[in-house]
């Protein structure tokens, strides 16, 4: 089961433009990831937003955390074509001494050149 | 520096084959991590290791799925008698903490497992 759910599930923009991309979530969490992933390759991480944090910046790149709307936002400013990729964001699930991510199914951007 | 590796990169297998998938984690790194992607989906966790211990096998989709860590850095998944519902790709992931939801996980490029 899934526990993110990505919003749109494909995005195309010229680039140049903004790309903002969206996520919500079920449960309580302690953290909430984005990670990118080229066709055919592993998954890269973006970036990692605490529940008690409710904005971050690297580079061209925003995340927003709602905890009461249970959802996030990622944005991307001025694209460019090498960000054309997937977009995942994950969840953990943090019991005792255990952890995992639940990623949600992921957004396809397209960034035109 | 090194990143995850995985081997093979692809894999053919006919039903009821078993597979061995290897996993090479950044050296040190605690935690590992196996995931399950579907084609269109995002990744499934599978099961957890801190060092040689594993902690959380509750992804495991059946007893046919067996995953170890004996010493601590290294890791295979097997899956016995494969069934054309396990093709997909399983990716590797670590993570140099214990508590790895408090760090990024670096992830291997996958082996995409085809079972005929």
């Amino acid at each position: 089961s899934q526990q993110g759910e990505e919003d749109p599930q494909a995005l195309s923009i010229q680039e140049g433009e903004n790309a903002t991309m969206n996520c919500s979530y079920k449960t309580s969490i302690n953290n909430l990831q984005w990670y990118r992933q080229n066709s055919g390759r592993g998954l890269v991480h973006l970036i990692l937003i605490r529940s008690n944090e409710r904005e971050k910046h690297s580079g061209r790149l925003r995340v927003t955390l709602d905890t009461s709307k249970k959802s996030s936002s990622l944005l991307i400013t001025a694209s460019r074509a090498a960000d054309t990729a997937s977009y995942f964001c994950a969840t953990d699930a943090l019991t005792g001494a255990n952890s995992k991510l639940t990623f949600g199914k992921g957004i396809t951007l397209s960034v035109r050149p | 520096g090194a990143g995850v590796s995985q081997s093979p990169r692809y894999k053919v297998a006919k039903r009821g084959q078993d597979v061995a998938l290897r996993c090479d984690p950044i050296s040190g790194h605690v935690s590992l991590f196996w995931y399950q992607q579907a084609l269109g989906q995002g990744p499934e966790f599978l099961t957890y290791f801190q060092n040689e211990a594993q902690l959380d096998k509750s992804g495991l989709p059946s007893d046919r799925f067996f995953a170890e860590r004996p010493e601590g850095s290294v890791s295979t998944l097997k899956i016995q008698r494969t069934q054309q519902e396990d093709s997909a790709v399983y990716l590797c992931a670590s993570s140099l903490e214990r508590l790895a939801v408090y760090n990024e996980q670096f992830f291997g490029p996958g082996t995409r497992l085809t079972v005929l």
